[in-house]
């Protein structure tokens, strides 16, 4: 248990759905992040929260929506999908944005039909 | 831009070492982590390379060489459950504290 957890672990959602990724997180970080994860690509950072602001939204388009509430929370709000967004979308906790050490959950394997 | 280069597929036996190298093109950057991902699983934190030389952690231990733009991750006396997807990521001082990750090297450890 890497102390982050995230639900659902798998969804299959249609292209017209609103969906959302939940993240919670037990370390009393400061800083969360969303990641995508596609076959045989790099993980890609899509969003960046420090102390509940967004630091860094890294041109992703306005059909994923984010949102941290507190500082243990990170959603994914989804609307509208495409099927090239079929991903593994993992969470991530730092203790504080920019340090090294990343906490990763397991992911929200995504499936867009 | 930036980018890490690594090799996609190692193979090795029980028992063995494996080296899996991280090459990049990066201005300048914090340091150099190394994360491992079984399938399925989250990613978890390996190691950090600050400065150039070697750092050991049991059976793993990972290098760092700057001025060869250069890094590597040494699996020793390897096991089984070493079987899994590798990744390096650095921290370009440029990027307001972004982690950039290379496309991962997944290892299969055979019998």
């Amino acid at each position: 248990e890497t102390g982050v957890t995230q639900t659902p672990r798998h969804l299959v959602m249609g292209m017209t759905n609103k969906k959302s990724l939940k993240c919670e997180q037990h370390l009393g970080h400061n800083a969360m992040y969303w990641y995508k994860q596609s076959a045989k690509k790099p993980l890609e950072l899509m969003f960046v929260y420090s102390l509940e602001e967004r630091v860094e939204n890294n041109s992703v388009p306005s059909r994923f929506s984010p949102e941290c509430p507190n500082s243990s929370h990170l959603f994914l709000h989804l609307h509208t999908l495409q099927p090239e967004d079929s991903a593994l979308y993992l969470c991530a906790s730092s203790r504080r944005q920019g340090a090294e050490k990343l906490f990763f959950g397991s992911g929200t394997q995504l499936s867009v039909l | 831009g930036q980018s890490l280069e690594q090799p996609s597929e190692v193979t090795a036996v029980e028992g063995a070492i494996v080296q899996i190298n991280c090459t990049y093109q990066t201005s300048g950057f914090y340091g150099l982590s190394w994360y491992q991902q079984h399938d399925g699983g989250a990613p978890t934190f390996l190691s950090y390379n600050a400065l150039d030389g070697l750092e050991e952690t049991g059976r793993f231990s990972s290098f760092l060489s700057r001025s060869d733009s250069y890094g590597y991750l040494l699996l020793q006396e390897l096991q089984m459950k070493d079987s899994a997807s590798y990744f390096c990521a650095v921290r370009p001082s440029n990027q307001g504290g972004k982690l950039i990750f290379g496309q991962g090297t997944e290892l299969s450890v055979k019998p």
